[in-house]
């Protein structure tokens, strides 16, 4: 079964709304969750680093008061959408590293973002 | 730089071997693996190696590492219709917790 869980699946909103994405990893407590955005065929985009008990570290580019990130426990993280803009419409995944593995992520089943 | 190179597209029939093939940048990698993406899915771990390995077999899955080129490639035996999804190789640097992906081979299987 999954190990990290991704909530909600497929999300619709009025522009200049927020919206927000939850993101559980089930089997195991992660210190550190990663945040990617895929384009349509696409790769994935790494946004952030969500480091729980700290501030998330955003890879370049990315706004950091636009995709808000907290980390506040070992099995959850959450990525708020502030003030969505059709062009924030996208797919976002989110990934957990599993403490003593061989540093392989486990991925969510990702997020469908609609923004009208 | 940190890119990773896939081709885009690969499509086989069933019952042949699928070969997908990934080039990476940095020669520090010390993980390396293979993610398979299902249309409006996450990631699923297929395999990885260690960078001091030139192969690993796991059933129908095998990966080649030629750390001197900087090339993985990924056979897939005996080809299934399931087996249709975006295939991403992945590499972890040494002194980091991030992946880098590749851009993703789609791979289609036809009857």
């Amino acid at each position: 079964g999954a190990v990290v869980s991704q909530h909600p699946s497929r999300v619709i909103c009025k522009s200049g709304t927020s919206v927000k994405i939850e993101c559980r990893s089930l089997d195991f407590q992660a210190t550190t969750m990663f945040w990617y955005r895929q384009f349509p065929k696409k790769s994935l985009m790494l946004m952030a680093t969500s480091n729980e008990g700290s501030k998330a570290t955003y890879e370049q580019g990315v706004e950091k008061d636009k995709f808000l990130i907290n980390h506040a426990s070992l099995t959850l993280s959450t990525l708020t959408v502030t003030s969505a803009h059709p062009e924030d419409s996208s797919f976002y995944i989110c990934s957990a590293m599993r403490p003593g593995g061989i540093g392989e992520l486990f991925f969510g089943e990702g997020s469908r973002l609609t923004v009208l | 730089g940190e890119d990773v190179e896939q081709s885009l597209f690969l499509s086989v029939r069933e019952g042949d071997s699928s070969v997908i093939n990934c080039t990476y940048t940095d020669s520090s990698s010390t993980y390396l693996y293979w993610y398979k993406q299902e249309p409006g899915a996450g990631l699923q771990l297929l395999t990885y190696i260690f960078s001091n390995m030139d192969m690993k077999q796991d059933q129908r899955l095998t990966v080649l590492l030629n750390k001197k080129d900087k090339h993985l490639s990924l056979r897939i035996a005996d080809t299934q219709t399931g087996d249709s999804a975006i295939y991403f190789c992945a590499e972890k640097g040494s002194n980091t917790d991030k992946l880098i992906f590749g851009t993703g081979t789609r791979l289609q299987v036809f009857p």
